[in-house]
Parts: C-alpha cells; structure tokens; sequence
C-alpha cells in the first residue's frame, strides 16, 4: 500500500479556496486516490476519489497530475464548517480480502472567520 | 451511500470486562473493517470483516483480544476483551457498498473509556 505524506495543518479564511496536496511517490497502477473529510466525534466522510487527471463534484475538485505521484484537493469558497481533518489515502478498489484503507496522518484544516 | 449506525456511541468501563461494539449498515456489503483511532490522531486498522470467513487482522491486533463477528451482509460487532486503561480510544466500523462510488462509509464511531 502507498505511502501518502500531507501537511498537517492548514490555515485558511472563509471564502478563500484551499488546495490540500499529497504526496504519494509509490502509487501503484491499480491505486485510486480518495479524500475523506473526517468532523470531531464523527466518522471519516468520503469527499471525492479519481484515478488520473481532474475530478469534481459538488464540493470539491480533486487534481492528479500525469505521473500520480501527487494529488491536490481543492476546496473552493471554504466556510467556519470546513475545519476539519482532511485524510488523502491510496488504495485500489478492493475486489477481495486484503484492499483495505490505510490512513496517513491527515491535514488538520482551520478555517477562520 | 450506504449508512451505518454504531452503537454504543461510548462508555466507560471496568478494566478487565470486556465490550461489544455493534454496527449494522442499511444495505448488504462484503467488506466490513474496524478501525482504532486515538483522540487526535490518525486511525489504524484493526481488521477486516468479511462474511463467511474468518476476519483478517492486522500486525499488533489478535482475535483473543479483539474478536470479530460478521453473521450476515449487514452486520458486524467487534468485542475489546479484558479491557485495560490502554485499550481507551475510539473504535470505527466501516464498510465499502457492493454498488456505489462514494467509497468507504464510515460509523460515528464508539468513544469507550477504562477505568
């Protein structure tokens, strides 16, 4: 399983967009990239995952450039109830025992009014 | 997405008793896995919980000490054994959906404290 290396925090101001990178030199073929948001006293909540190129939904834009050995999250217009930890994990979808979900230490998130 | 609901939701309890941890997901799911997560840090896999065969736990965790069951495709429980002041944490179900691709679904996770 990959290594993923995030800062461990980051500051930010409402409104403003945050791009969160992570570094995973060691990612395999068949790994996918995937966020999780994870809330004190609540679970993880996945956010958005991609393989290759760029990814977005309705909260959030994943980049992966051509050599997958970084992603960047970007979370545009962040608000006071984005602070959170945002974890980067690398791992391919599992199709048997033995793919499961490696966390890193995760990027601790501070957005100020 | 699929949702899990995890009870209890925490508890204290005697060192050397033992608690069982519950999670039942709304839709049926192969891969059920249990995570520890200590106050501020990140989580760490205990196993992985699939039904019909016999979990797979991950280097430091042991069955005796943190036995699994998966009766069915939507349930799973997790008993921490002779509990010791060491074993306080937070413990997580989680589950990836047969269908899907929002990913891994998470529980709200169980804040158990020994005293």
């Amino acid at each position: 399983l990959a290594k993923t290396t995030q800062p461990i925090s980051m500051d930010s101001y409402e409104g403003q967009e945050v791009n969160i990178t992570c570094s995973h030199n060691n990612i395999a073929t068949n790994d996918y990239i995937t966020w999780y948001q994870q809330f004190p006293s609540q679970g993880p909540r996945f956010i958005i995952q991609g393989y290759k190129t760029k990814v977005t939904n309705e909260v959030a834009s994943l980049f992966i450039p051509a050599d997958r050995k970084s992603s960047t999250l970007s979370l545009p217009r962040v608000s006071l109830s984005d602070t959170a930890v945002y974890y980067c994990l690398v791992g391919g979808r599992p199709s048997g025992a033995g793919n499961m979900l490696t966390f890193g230490g995760g990027t601790r998130l501070m957005v100020k009014p | 997405s699929a949702v899990i609901s995890q009870k209890p939701s925490r508890d204290i309890c005697q060192r050397g008793t033992s608690l069982t941890i519950q999670c039942q997901v709304d839709s049926q799911v192969t891969m059920m896995f249990w995570y520890r997560q200590q106050p501020g840090q990140s989580l760490t896999l205990i196993a992985t919980a699939n039904q019909g065969s016999e979990a797979t736990y991950e280097s430091g965790f042991v069955i005796d000490k943190f036995p699994i069951s998966r009766p069915n495709l939507t349930f799973s429980t997790l008993t921490v054994s002779n509990m010791s002041p060491e074993d306080s944490s937070i413990y997580l179900c989680s589950a990836l959906p047969d269908r899907g691709r929002d990913g891994y679904t998470f529980g709200s996770g169980t804040r158990l404290t020994v005293v």
